[in-house]
């Protein structure tokens, strides 16, 4: 069974540019989540999506949005990019509510920003 | 607003050396407790739930364990391939919040 797949793995930007990454959950799953993981402040949640609806959104600026799509997959979009927007940015699917059942996290997409 | 405090920070270990990892949590309703292992550039993967005080959960050298303050990853006999960073979580409000990790290094 295919794990949480996001793309790109690896992503250079200049600062007040604006990017889209990518999550194609596992099949079946219908909730996405995204994180953003940087050393200083670790795991921080930027939001959740369920069938097509924000559920939740953590305390990030508006520069930072999504979106899920009727096939589950999801996309996350900063703009205005700023040097600290470098991280690594987590995306995990689940089969309905992340804290009632397993999350699974794709591999990550490295932006880093100059 | 949840808070989930892991210590200590860093541990090394010999190899067969057992321990444990310490998880406090504070939050309003506690909607399960998650334990995920991280390897170096890459992604949390997923290793235990926990939703009830007193549960316990095991998997190879792995055992967890949950209170209604805090949970405990007991390692026996660590191997090498041990070695990654262990986060816990608690979730809430459709959202998981982290600790900030402990990172295990277990020496041949």
């Amino acid at each position: 069974k295919a794990g949480v797949t996001q793309t790109p793995r690896y992503l250079i930007k200049t600062r007040g540019q604006q990017v889209t990454l990518s999550c194609s959950p596992i099949s079946g799953h219908r909730s996405v989540s995204w994180y953003q993981q940087t050393p200083g402040q670790g795991l921080q949640f930027l939001f959740e999506y369920f069938s097509e609806t924000q559920r939740n959104k953590g305390n990030f600026p508006g520069r930072f949005s999504g979106r899920q799509f009727s096939n589950s997959r999801s996309e996350m979009n900063v703009s205005t990019l700023e040097l600290g927007d470098s991280a690594l940015y987590l995306c995990a699917s689940s089969l309905d509510i992340p804290v009632n059942t397993e999350a699974f996290f794709g591999q990550g997409t490295r932006l880093t920003v100059v | 607003e949840d808070q989930v405090t892991q210590s200590p920070e860093a541990l090394r270990l010999q190899e067969g050396e057992s321990s444990s990892l310490n998880c406090s949590y504070t939050v309003s309703g506690l909607r399960g407790l998650f334990w995920y292992r991280q390897d170096p550039g890459k992604g949390p993967e997923f290793l235990f739930t926990l939703y009830s005080a007193g549960e316990e959960k095991e998997k190879e050298r792995l055992k967890a364990t949950l209170t209604k303050k805090e949970s405990f990853l007991h390692i026996t006999a660590p191997k090498p391939e041990d070695s990654a960073t262990y986060l816990c979580a608690v979730g809430s409000d459709y959202k998981l919040s982290f600790g900030a990790g402990t990172t295990v290094t277990v020496r041949a």
